[in-house]
């Protein structure tokens, strides 16, 4: 199996810019899930999917943000505009099961950084 | 511990000793807790899980210990090794929530 993958796996974008990052989970994977991670803050939940469906937005921190689950096997989270506070590593992890709370599988994460 | 800023509580040991790594953790009716371990430039890794129903669960060289008279989650390692250098961190959840993860300790190994 592959894992998660995620792209890019580094972004450097100037303030304003657009940004997109994208995740694909585990095959047979319920669950889809978008962190951030700063040192400040550590790792941060902003969504979580359940069969595509969007289930909890709430650690999405401004409108800014949005994230797509199209099908079972994509999903993007879009920050427009960016701004250097936006720095971050940003997770994508699975899930085998949707029901109930299980273990996560993480992607490498991609590296954002707005200058 | 929880780290405050950009401070990670730090356990230094030699290769070939037991670690034991400890958590703290929030919510009383958690039912289900997990280790991870994050290495620099990587994304978490799982790496032990255990539920409520139970206080000790083992896998390869790893034990997680459950006490939920206190609330204290423990992951020991033993005869650690320079590889298992890294942050780890503990999660819980509970019910059909999703997983709230700890700040996490870093570990290193001197050979």
């Amino acid at each position: 199996d592959a894992g998660v993958i995620q792209s890019p796996r580094h972004e450097v974008t100037e303030m304003g810019q657009e940004v997109t990052l994208r995740c694909k989970p585990i095959s047979g994977h319920n669950s889809l899930f978008w962190y951030r991670q700063t040192m400040m803050r550590g790792l941060e939940l902003l969504i979580y999917f359940n069969n595509n469906v969007p289930i909890d937005d709430s650690g999405m921190p401004e409108d800014r943000f949005s994230a797509k689950m199209p099908n079972a096997s994509f999903s993007t989270l879009k920050i427009q505009p960016s701004e250097p506070r936006d720095s971050a590593v940003y997770f994508c992890a699975s899930s085998p099961r949707g029901q109930g709370v299980n273990e996560q599988y993480f992607g490498p994460g991609t590296r954002l950084t707005v200058t | 511990g929880e780290n405050v800023g950009l401070h990670l509580p730090t356990l230094s040991v030699q290769e070939g000793d037991n670690s034991i790594i400890n958590c703290a953790y929030s919510n009383s009716a958690s039912d289900y807790f997990i280790w991870y371990k994050q290495e620099s430039g990587k994304g978490p890794q799982f790496i032990i899980d255990i539920r409520s129903n139970m206080d000790k669960r083992q896998g390869q060289r790893v034990t997680v210990l459950l006490n939920k008279t206190v609330k204290h989650l423990s992951l020991q390692i033993a005869a650690t090794q320079p590889g298992d250098s890294a942050v780890y961190f503990c999660a819980e959840g509970v019910g059909y929530s999703t997983l709230t993860f700890g700040k996490g300790t870093m570990l290193l190994v001197s050979p």
